[in-house]
């Protein structure tokens, strides 16, 4: 089945220290991956959508020049947390869909990363 | 915005009692897909629901999808401490764009006790 992997698992960082997180698809090409946030016992509240080869497509409210979007080829995005503060502190989970010969893409499932826990000191 | 709506917040059940959650969607839905993640984990994949009144069936899971696409339910029979996790619908608005974006509802958290 379709593999989602994300890097690093954790992150205890200082104030101030930029981190990168990656996504990869592992057997699947993904134009479009999905990044979200969940802070504990809350739900995943979706921050961007990363497009390949172009600009990525953020949510209301967030920041796209605290959290740095790429998407450079159809198997790797990152998410960069730029100056990280403490208030940054959460659980971030990127998602892709299976496109490889589909139609009717909206109708895919998404497969989730295991998720990057950033901490902020 | 699209809003989508879950209930309850928690359920604490005693194993082998039944246990339902419900999504409540803003906006007619084109699609609802529902997801586990157990604690500490990401989350996995279950079901997706495409048609007007649709439900299906996964052993002893029971997903329904509203006449109006604007509402869903997962349902499970006697439950086992195995079902322990946070369970969430998902989902993605008709018509507009077709990158798939989905709206999590806010997860019912479900506890077994054996």
């Amino acid at each position: 089945g379709a593999v989602v992997s994300q890097h690093p698992s954790w992150v205890i960082c200082k104030s101030g220290t930029s981190v990168k997180i990656e996504c990869r698809s592992l057997d699947f090409q993904a134009t479009t991956m999905f990044w979200y946030r969940q802070f504990p016992k809350q739900s995943l509240m979706l921050m961007a959508t990363s497009n390949e080869g172009s600009k990525a497509t953020y949510e209301q409210g967030v920041e796209k020049d605290k959290f740095l979007i790429n998407h450079a080829s159809l198997t790797l995005s990152t998410l960069t947390v730029t100056s990280a503060h403490p208030e940054d502190s959460s659980f971030y989970i990127c998602s892709a869909r299976d496109e490889t010969g589909r139609r009717g893409l909206s109708n895919q499932p998404q497969h989730f990363g295991d998720g990057t826990r950033l901490s902020i000191l | 915005g699209q809003q989508v709506m879950q209930i309850p917040q928690y359920q604490h059940v005693q194993e082998g009692e039944d246990f339902t959650t419900y999504c409540n969607s803003s906006t007619t839905l084109s699609n609802i897909q529902w997801y586990k993640q157990r604690p500490g984990g990401h989350p996995v994949f279950l079901i997706q629901l495409v048609k007007s009144g649709e439900v299906k069936k996964q052993k002893r899971l029971t997903f329904q999808f509203g006449e109006a696409k604007k509402n869903s339910s997962l349902h499970i029979t006697a439950t086992q401490t195995t079902d322990v996790g946070t369970y969430f619908c998902a989902g993605r608005q008709g018509g507009g764009t077709s990158y798939g974006k989905l709206t999590f509802g806010q997860g019912t958290i479900l506890t077994v006790h054996p």
